[in-house]
């Protein structure tokens, strides 16, 4: 069974404050996501790594950065938190197939408050 | 414009009721269609896919594509009160960022 773990079901931080948001697969797959969804919006595309050390922005990086230092593990970092980013924080992962549907395996989410 | 839209919803539909959920996209490029199930407080999860158009039968879920009108459907027959969730429908184009719509809540009463 695949297995996306999150670091926090459940985090509140006060403006201005540096957050880590981590995430952790267990199926040795080579792409990583990072979303954020909030109501009316869907899911967002904040950043995805295809590999170690690589990373691309999503549609809106704007606010955080990542780092992906081993295969399994993915981290979310907001540098200076602000009440605009709360919301959802939703990891995936997917095994690289080449062209394909590339399913996507979520962890639980972390809800985010800054307050 | 969004690249996908969907209705959010809230659905509302008696046990046993067929249901219809539908988006729209405007990126011709893509090739991948997939609807996913999102249960309040967990993660999504792939329900089916589609590759280009046409139509897709899994139990009692029909995923449906029409390419020419930038339109899929997810139709689910005899619905339960275990299919109340959020759909979201999400697309691609065999690259590997997925785009997803704003999800369908649905609620099937008992």
């Amino acid at each position: 069974d695949v297995k996306v773990t999150q670091s926090s079901r459940y985090l509140v931080k006060r403006t201005g404050e540096k957050v880590f948001l981590e995430c952790v697969q267990d199926m040795d797959h080579e792409n990583m996501f990072w979303y954020r969804q909030d109501p009316g919006l869907g899911l967002r595309l904040i950043y995805f790594s295809y590999d170690v050390k690589m990373k691309e922005k999503g549609d809106i990086p704007e606010g955080y950065s990542v780092s992906r230092e081993k295969k399994e593990r993915f981290s979310l970092i907001l540098e200076s938190a602000s009440t605009n980013q709360t919301s959802m924080y939703l990891c995936a992962s997917s095994q690289d197939g080449g062209r394909s549907y590339n399913e996507q395996f979520f962890g639980p989410g972390t809800r985010l408050t800054v307050l | 414009q969004k690249e996908v839209e969907q209705d959010p919803g809230p659905l509302s539909v008696p046990e046993g009721a067929i249901v219809s959920l539908n988006c729209t996209y405007s990126n011709s490029a893509f090739q991948y269609f997939m609807w996913y199930r999102q249960y309040s407080r967990k993660g999504p999860e792939l329900l089916m896919y589609t590759y280009s158009s046409g139509n897709k039968e899994d139990g009692r879920f029909t995923a449906q594509v029409d390419k020419s009108s930038k339109y899929i459907s997810l139709f689910i027959r005899d619905s339960q009160p275990s299919d109340s969730a959020t759909y979201l429908c999400a697309m691609n184009t065999g690259r590997r960022a997925l785009t997803f719509g704003s999800g369908t809540r649905l609620q099937v009463q008992p």
